[in-house]
């Protein structure tokens, strides 16, 4: 099947400070990407949908300033989060969907974000 | 908006019986797709199965398998001769045949009984 690779997988980082996610496809083209967010117990909840070459889309309440998105080529987007605080402590995960893959999503490793 | 419900928040079954997880969905498209995951503890995202609306009949995929109803708008795994390997969280997820962002339900976690 399709692999998506997530990058880090773990990350600390201070507050105040940002860090950067990425999300690759490595053997397909990925047209759309999506971000999650999962909170420790809790369901994944789509914090925006990523199109390459154009600016995302965000999901109500997503600070889009707080989470910048790019997807700069059909195999790469990335989810930075600036100026960190704690509460951004959280685990993220992308997806990406391939138009061949019938709908199915294939999901990247996740990214355990830890502010301190 | 979709939204995906799932009431249990917990499952146990013993080695080798049978579970059922639940899920139900609230949509006003016709097409759409549904989904169950599983997420071990690596948190990896893995596919179970995968049903489309407008296929009356139920997946199958080995040991798992779903009853759906659409009119019911339900939409439950059956996980049969259970292993140990299956305990995890499940998810089951929506998504709108032309909309490929998926939403989730709060999750079940099943635990296996030896």
């Amino acid at each position: 099947g399709a692999v998506v690779s997530q990058h880090p997988s773990r990350v600390i980082c201070k507050s105040g400070t940002s860090v950067k996610i990425e999300c690759r496809s490595l053997d397909f083209q990925a047209t759309t990407m999506f971000w999650y967010r999962q909170f420790p117990k809790k369901s994944l909840m789509l914090m925006a949908t990523s199109n390459e070459g154009s600016k995302a889309t965000y999901e109500q309440g997503v600070e889009k300033d707080k989470f910048l998105i790019n997807h700069a080529s059909l195999t790469l987007s990335t989810l930075t989060v600036t100026s960190a605080h704690p509460e951004d402590s959280s685990f993220y995960i992308c997806s990406a969907f391939w138009e061949g893959s019938n709908t199915e999503a294939f999901f990247g490793q996740g990214t355990r974000l830890t502010v301190v | 908006a979709q939204t995906v419900t799932q009431s249990q928040p917990e499952m146990s079954v013993q080695e080798a019986e049978t579970v059922t997880l639940s899920c139900t969905y609230d949509t006003s498209e016709s097409d759409y797709y549904l989904f169950w995951y599983k997420q071990p503890p690596s948190r990896q995202m893995i596919l179970v199965i995968r049903q489309e609306a407008y296929k009356q009949q139920n997946a199958t995929e080995n040991r798992f398998s779903v009853n759906f109803q659409k009119a019911a708008k339900s939409f439950s795994l059956k996980i049969s001769d259970s292993q140990l390997g299956d305990a995890a969280m499940y998810f089951c997820a929506y998504s709108a045949y032309n909309n490929n962002d998926m939403r989730f339900g709060a999750g079940t976690r099943l635990t296996v009984k030896p």
